[in-house]
């Protein structure tokens, strides 16, 4: 069964910084079933990313995601009030434990 | 627009039944996947059910496996959830999600339900 394991834990920035997430598989993986997700304290998980790549409809340009094999990234280019919250990678039926992005 | 209810939630002893329900409409139930995810408090998202559209080939994971059944009422446009000999760590908020395909084997979770809290405790 594959793992998936995010880091770091928690990321404290300031907004308007460069967030960068990371996913790490125990196994290579299909890119192709590669997702990412923002939660906020209350709310339903929303899709930002999937196929690695590719941001779901509405979702803003400065978030991105890239990388294939084991190495999976998330990045947001420049934090908004709105984005500090958890993010969840995806592949398949397992999810990573989470990464936790608050305001420094 | 596409919109997932939950419900039937609440408290429940350990070894105990409960069924959720998720009432969906904005779009063809019948012609998507779905599938049960659940977040115990302060925790992560664990996938928990996956149903294909005409209520074939559904799978769990060992964690759930012989203790829950997913199943779809496409008449009614409803997904449940029967959770049977509940544990502790069942104690989550179930959300319903609606796979991209007609198999539910994408994987992909553009819409959910708000969710409904189980607490399985004496």
């Amino acid at each position: 069964e594959i793992v998936l394991t995010q880091s770091p834990g928690t990321l404290s920035l300031s907004p308007g910084e460069r967030a960068t997430l990371s996913c790490r598989a125990s196994q290579s993986v299909s890119s192709s079933y590669l997702a990412w997700y923002q939660q906020k304290p209350g709310q339903a998980p929303r899709l930002l990313i999937y196929g690695a790549s590719s941001r779901a409809t509405g979702i803003p340009d400065r978030f991105s995601g890239s990388g294939s094999g084991t190495d999976f990234t998330l990045t947001i280019s420049r934090l908004e009030p709105e984005d500090f919250a958890v993010y969840y990678c995806q592949h398949f039926r397992t999810f990573g434990q989470g990464t936790k992005v608050e305001i420094k | 627009q596409v919109q997932l209810v939950e419900s039937g939630g609440g408290v429940v002893q350990p070894g105990g039944s409960l069924r959720l329900s998720c009432a969906a409409s904005g779009f063809i139930f019948g012609t998507f996947g779905m599938h049960w995810v659940r977040q115990a408090p302060g925790k992560g998202l664990e996938w928990v059910a996956v149903i294909s559209y005409d209520g074939s080939n559904p799978y769990y994971p060992d964690s759930v496996k012989g203790r829950f059944t997913i199943s779809r009422d496409n008449s009614k446009n409803t997904l449940y959830l029967q959770m049977s000999s509940l544990r502790a760590e069942d104690t989550a908020v179930y959300y319903c999600a609606r796979d991209p395909s007609s198999r539910g084997d994408g994987y992909k979770f553009a819409y959910w339900g708000q969710g409904t809290l189980v607490t399985v405790s004496s």
